[in-house]
């Protein structure tokens, strides 16, 4: 079975300041990964996906992720946070098997202090 | 714009109801997902189905229940609505091929509120 666990529901950081947001995983294969964001009241948006190419991906918005085999992590980067960039991050992962949906963390609340 | 249509965008309904929320994938993509979203619960994997065939089943109840048309478009059907069923409910879906690593794209979600 596979799990995703994100590390903490809230993060705060101020306007300009590096913005990590934690993600570790659980795959008995090795897994896609994906992180997606939702702003208020809108759908999931992609940010960016791993797909066994690069191990450092980068996505929109500025956002980059590394994914790390040996820690099971796909950390979520950004070097200086935007006020645009308040929102909620999910961190997902996916198998290339029978179904291959998508099996979610509980989210990330990204708050940005002016 | 994803390009997953969801009809309605909100919905508000009595418990003990039967409401149906309607989804259009993008053009091309043959996978449907169906996803609810929940204060208590987060983003659940409710089913899947896949060029009108069932896929996978998640946490889904069995008071509800989807289908995917010949034309692609999908329903979930949800019944004998309880208080706990008021959450926001995806659709997403995705193109043919290349497994697991294609991108799953969402709807901006039905808001479905019981009272």
């Amino acid at each position: 079975a596979q799990s995703v666990t994100q590390l903490g529901s809230h993060v705060s950081v101020s306007e300009g300041a590096l913005v990590l947001l934690r993600c570790n995983y659980s795959s008995s294969v090795p897994p896609y990964l994906f992180w997606y964001v939702q702003y208020p009241n809108q759908g999931l948006q992609l940010l960016l996906k791993y797909t066994s190419a690069a191990t450092l991906v980068k996505g929109i918005n500025g956002f980059e992720a590394e994914f790390k085999k040996s820690e099971t992590s796909f950390h979520l980067t950004k070097p200086s946070a935007h006020m645009s960039d308040a929102a909620e991050y999910f961190c997902a992962v996916r198998n290339n098997n029978a179904g291959n949906m998508l099996t979610f963390g509980g989210g990330t609340r990204l708050m940005v202090k002016p | 714009d994803s390009g997953v249509t969801q009809t309605p965008k909100h919905l508000i309904t009595a418990t003990g109801q039967r409401v149906t929320l309607r989804c259009s994938p993008r053009s091309g993509d043959l996978s449907v997902y169906w996803y609810q979203q929940s204060l208590d619960q987060g983003l659940q994997f409710l089913i899947q189905y896949y060029n009108g065939e069932e896929r996978a089943k998640g946490n889904i109840l069995e008071r509800f229940s989807a289908q995917q048309f010949p034309d692609l478009h999908s329903e979930l059907n949800l019944s004998s609505l309880e208080l706990g069923d008021s959450a926001l409910y995806f659709c997403a879906s995705s193109p043919p091929g290349s497994g697991g690593g294609n991108t799953i794209y969402f709807g901006e979600g039905s808001w479905l509120t019981v009272v």
